[in-house]
């Protein structure tokens, strides 16, 4: 199985950078990607890293190293639009196929 | 504007009386997963489906079941709901399952077991 820790929650203020840490141990790794989750809403694709290093998208960035089992999502000049759930997702083999398994989430309060 | 849609978005339905959730996509594409998501937690895998090979995550209980009668539709058919299937439902379809192309998700649909 896989194991995906982020933290519970964070708080940042508005115009700020905040840093999103995710770190997982799994076998047959094959991708990491971030969501956007709004309450009550279906999760929305932040990024995708597959090789190490960062992906830099607008005033979203993500980074990963596959050694260290570790990847963060960097949000930059932070809007209030930008309260909401951040999931990692780590994608690995399982059986004939390569499967999603997401991080609980991590709840980012900005408050102005 | 192609996309996934779940119908419906809230789900009432008595303790024990089957409760059908419908998942349409107009993506075309291969893989569609439902996962169930409780309040604060993680989206849990229920199932996938790449094309019309059906997987089942091993600790997916049996009260659960679906069915892809086609590319663009699929349902989850909960048996006999209990209180503790009470959840968010999300489906998710990508294109394939490998590659940078991501999961697109419907909204979800909301079930509440009375």
């Amino acid at each position: 199985g896989q194991n995906i820790d982020q933290p519970t929650e964070m708080t940042a203020t508005e115009g700020a950078i905040v840093q999103i840490n995710c770190t997982y141990q799994t076998s047959g790794f094959n991708g990491l990607f971030w969501y956007q989750q709004h309450a009550g809403e279906a999760p929305t694709f932040l990024s995708y890293n597959v090789l190490d290093g960062l992906e830099e998208k607008g005033r979203f960035s993500s980074f990963l190293s596959r050694s260290k089992g570790y990847s963060y999502l960097l949000l930059k000049e932070l809007q209030m639009k930008d309260s909401a759930s951040y999931l990692c997702a780590v994608r690995a083999a399982s059986g004939g196929s390569y499967i999603p398994t997401f991080g609980r989430g991590t709840s980012l309060i900005v408050h102005p | 504007d192609a996309m996934v849609i779940q119908n419906p978005r809230y789900q009432v339905t008595q303790f024990g009386k089957p409760v059908t959730l419908s998942c349409s996509q107009t993506l075309n594409h291969n893989v569609m997963y439902w996962y169930q998501q409780k309040s604060s937690q993680a989206p849990k895998l229920l199932f996938h489906y790449y094309d019309k090979d059906f997987n089942n995550e091993a600790d997916t209980p049996d009260n659960f079941q679906s069915r892809r009668p086609n590319t663009s539709f699929c349902f989850l058919d909960i048996r006999s709901p209990g209180l503790g299937d009470a959840a968010m439902y999300l489906c998710a379809t990508s294109r394939v399952d490998t590659g940078s192309s991501g999961y697109t998700f419907g909204s979800g649909t909301r079930l509440t077991v009375v």
